[in-house]
């Protein structure tokens, strides 16, 4: 199993431009989560799924999307970046509420 | 909504020392606890997952508490050791994994 795969690692984006953060998972995990961390903010939850075709917001939802059109899938998109979205960005997926969360690497994004 | 406080924000122990992490939350309507490690510009590891009837889990020399009804857990860490340095994360789930702000863990050798 790779687990949970992010894609791309690192990214520049200027300021209103749109862009797609991947997140893969091949352990048939139903769960899956985005999640953006900042100095002094820790990890805060920005969408959440419980399964194909759903979706539900976070803490912090603002200026992303999402969909969940396979259980593999869950990307995060940013349809006008702005500054304030540079973050480190992670993706996390689970079996159930009675699993633990995997994480992948995370995507490092820098708006400018 | 819940809210994850962790205690202290930050600890640096000479090599040897046995260690207690506080993690405290306010809904204790949760499925299960969590608790993660995070080296510097890594992602996390799972460390340890308290499910809500357990009282604890244990793995190697960490050893982690769950009291569900008065909103705690703790993490043990015995004879650490410098590999230990790292930002240590407590999650309850219920439903949604919500994080604290971690602590900052420093071994000296």
């Amino acid at each position: 199993n790779a687990g949970v795969t992010q894609t791309p690692k690192f990214q520049v984006l200027k300021t209103g431009q749109s862009m797609t953060l991947q997140c893969a998972q091949d352990m048939n995990h139903e769960y899956m989560s985005w999640y953006r961390q900042d100095p002094g903010m820790g990890l805060r939850l920005i969408h959440y799924s419980v399964g194909a075709g759903i979706t539900d917001q976070g803490e912090v939802p603002n200026g992303y999307n999402v969909s969940r059109s396979t259980t593999e899938d869950f990307p995060l998109r940013l349809l006008s970046a702005a500054p304030s979205q540079t973050s480190v960005y992670f993706c996390a997926s689970s079996y159930s509420e009675d699993y633990g969360y995997t994480f992948g690497s995370g995507t490092r994004l820098t708006v400018v | 909504k819940q809210e994850v406080t962790q205690i202290p924000a930050a600890l640096s122990v000479p090599e040897g020392e046995n260690l207690v992490l506080n993690c405290s939350f306010t809904d204790s309507a949760i499925y299960n606890l969590q608790w993660f490690r995070q080296d510097p510009g890594k992602g996390l590891t799972s460390l340890l997952l308290i499910q809500s009837s357990q009282r604890e889990q244990t793995s190697g020399r960490l050893n982690a508490s769950l009291d569900k009804s008065s909103g705690r857990s703790t993490l043990y860490i015995a004879a650490s050791q410098p590999g230990d340095s790292a930002t240590y994360l407590c999650a309850p789930d219920g439903g949604k994994l919500i994080f604290g702000q971690g602590t900052e863990l420093s071994v000296k050798p």
